[in-house]
Parts: structure tokens; sequence; C-alpha cells
């Protein structure tokens, strides 16, 4: 069964603070990997990781993909308030299935 | 571009009550999902649909749980009957077909609470 494990479940830190968010996978084949955040209610997209070792940034969000280790990290510096939400992985199992295995997320929070 | 409609957003029911959500994609996707968030945890896929066609309903509990897009555009999922368990976050989502999973965007989901 495919299987997506993030950690910690929960987090809190303080404004300013840099975050490593841990996202773990087993997947019968393996596609690409996802992040996303959610506010709300509705995920928004972050980054999709497809090859080892090359970074995604976009502003203070970083991620990287190690495909041999089966896992991929988010990293966020200099947390804002704003950046508080819950993170989510996800990965798409195969090719040609176009569907997303996500994991239990990570409830961030951040204090001012 | 007008994005995934959901409604309604918020729905209490009783226990062993039916219960209905509907769904518009965005215009031009023809893959749509039905995912389950229930509190805590992450979206969980209940059904897929490729334009009227159903490509995954795996995990769709189908003693209770029916979902229809019979016109291959807007979509249905129904309860009968719900049970507390069912209380969670039901996410519509849409994506262009042939694209991936990745390029689905979500609605702003209906939280369904069953008491």
């Amino acid at each position: 069964e495919d299987k997506v494990v993030q950690s910690p479940l929960s987090l809190v830190v303080h404004e300013g603070d840099t975050v490593t968010l841990n996202c773990s996978y087993e997947v019968t084949n393996f596609r690409s990997l996802l992040w996303y955040k959610q506010e709300k209610k509705a995920p928004t997209f972050l980054f999709m990781l497809t090859s080892s070792g090359i970074e995604k940034k976009s502003g203070r969000l970083s991620s990287i993909l190690d495909k041999k280790e089966l896992f991929s990290i988010l990293n966020i510096t200099a947390t804002q308030t704003g950046d508080s939400a819950v993170y989510l992985c996800a990965v798409e199992p195969e090719r040609g299935a176009q569907k997303l295995v996500f994991g239990q997320g990570t409830r961030l929070t951040i204090n001012p | 571009e007008a994005g995934v409609a959901q409604s309604p957003r918020y729905k209490i029911i009783e226990k062993r009550q039916s219960v209905a959500f509907w769904c518009n994609p965005i215009s031009g996707h023809a893959t749509l999902y039905w995912y389950q968030q229930i509190l805590g945890q992450g979206p969980k896929l209940l059904i897929q649909f490729q334009n009227n066609g159903v490509v995954d309903d795996s995990q769709l509990p189908k003693d209770r749980f029916s979902a229809e897009r019979l016109k291959g555009v807007d979509s249905t999922l129904k309860i009968q009957p719900a049970k507390l368990e069912d209380s969670a976050v039901y996410l519509c989502a849409s994506s262009f077909l042939g694209h991936t999973g990745a390029e689905a965007f979500f609605g702003q989901g209906t939280r369904l609470t069953v008491v």
C-alpha cells in the first residue's frame, strides 16, 4: 500500500525562526512529490519535485527531494505569522494515474 | 478564471440521514476528484472521474457513498445513511485530462458534521 508519512505532526516556533518539515514515502512506483499549504480548507500548491538533489525555491520556502532515501524536506526561513498553516506532502504514485496520496500533514504555528 | 465551486460550505446532519455535496470544476477540466479529509489527517481520495467515467473508486465506501458525473461536468457526492465517522471536510478538485495530479485545483470544501 502506498504510504506518505510526515513529521513532526505539530510544530510551534517564534516569528523569525527557521523550520524544516519532513516527508517520507513508500510507493510502488514514483512520479512526483508535491507540497501544499492548507490554511483553511483548500490546499494550495507550493512545489512539485521529480528529481533528486535539485532544490526548488520560492521566496523564503525551499524544498528538496532524495529519491534514494525516499524523503523530502520543506524549509521555511525567517518565518512569519502568515506561514501558520497545515503543510501537506503528497506523492503521485504512478505514471498516468493522475491521483495523489497525501501524508497526514504538519500543523505549523508561528507565534509573534 | 473561476475556480472549483463547491456547495454547501457547511452541513450538519444527524446520523442515518442522507446528504449530498455538489462540485462544479474549472471549465475544460476533464478530470475530477473527490477527497475526504478527516480532522488531523491528510486528504484521502474517494473517487476520480475522467469526463463521466470512473477511473478509481477503490477507497469509496460503496455501501453508503455514491458519486456521479453524468454530463462530464459537475458532480455530486452522496452519503446515505451517514455515520458519525463521516464527519470530515469533503474536497473536490479538478485538472485537465492528461495532466498530473500536481496540477489539480482544489475547491474550498464542504465541512460535514454528523451528530
